[in-house]
């Protein structure tokens, strides 16, 4: 089974610009979780999607954050325009979105820094 | 949720077991006890998880105390790849409920 694919790998920046990740989570998957990895820190949940729906996306900065899973199953996400604070690794996962273990399998991220 | 409180890190001796602690004296009657890790450059990875009895599967096992305000997450022989950062987790199991990530506990297995 195909994990949780997420492109680029890394990105470079600098303050100002706009970047977009994207992420095709695992077949069949109908929940979607954008995590936020600052350098020593664990992940923090920016934004999840049930289907093409928003479930949660009370800690996405929305002044400059925007995410968006039109058909239900890749998803991008954006951010216009940068700040040097925004360097972090942005983690992509998915889950079967049932009610039972609710295992989430993430992807290997993509590693944002911004100059 | 409630919150956990793992060591910042640890050192693990090669071919031994690898007990890792985690304090959750806050946890509810449905809140069950996750642990997922993280290798270097990957993404995170469930590794097990459980409500109150002691639960095993193929990567480690899991004990956790009767009045549950407590576990330790069991590597029976550890190995190099076993390295990573470990994340307690404790959280209600229902559907689309979020995972709130500490900084976890570093494990480094010594050869």
């Amino acid at each position: 089974e195909a994990g949780v694919a997420q492109s680029p790998r890394y990105k470079i920046i600098e303050k100002r610009q706009s970047v977009a990740f994207w992420c095709n989570p695992i077949s069949g998957h109908a929940t979607l979780y954008w995590y936020q990895q600052i350098l020593g820190q664990g992940p923090k949940l920016l934004i999840q999607f049930q289907n093409n729906g928003v479930v949660d996306d009370s800690q996405l900065p929305k002044d400059r954050f925007s995410a968006e899973r039109l058909k239900g199953v890749d998803s991008t996400l954006k951010i216009q325009p940068a700040k040097l604070e925004d360097s972090a690794v942005y983690l992509c996962a998915s889950s079967t979105g049932q009610n039972d273990k609710n295992i989430q399998y993430f992807g290997a991220g993509t590693r944002l820094s911004v100059l | 949720d409630a919150k956990t409180t793992q060591p910042p890190s640890m050192d693990c001796a090669e071919g031994r077991a690898a007990n890792l602690p985690c304090n959750h004296s806050t946890i509810s009657g449905n809140e069950y006890v996750y642990w997922y890790r993280q290798i270097h450059s990957q993404g995170p990875q469930y590794i097990i998880h459980g409500l109150k009895n002691n639960e095993t599967n193929e990567m480690a096992s899991l004990i956790i105390t009767e009045d549950r305000k407590s576990s330790t997450l069991i590597l029976p022989h550890a190995t190099l790849r076993d390295t990573a950062v470990y994340y307690c987790i404790v959280r209600v199991a229902v559907a689309n409920n979020r995972l709130a990530f500490g900084k976890g506990n570093q494990v480094v297995v010594i050869p």
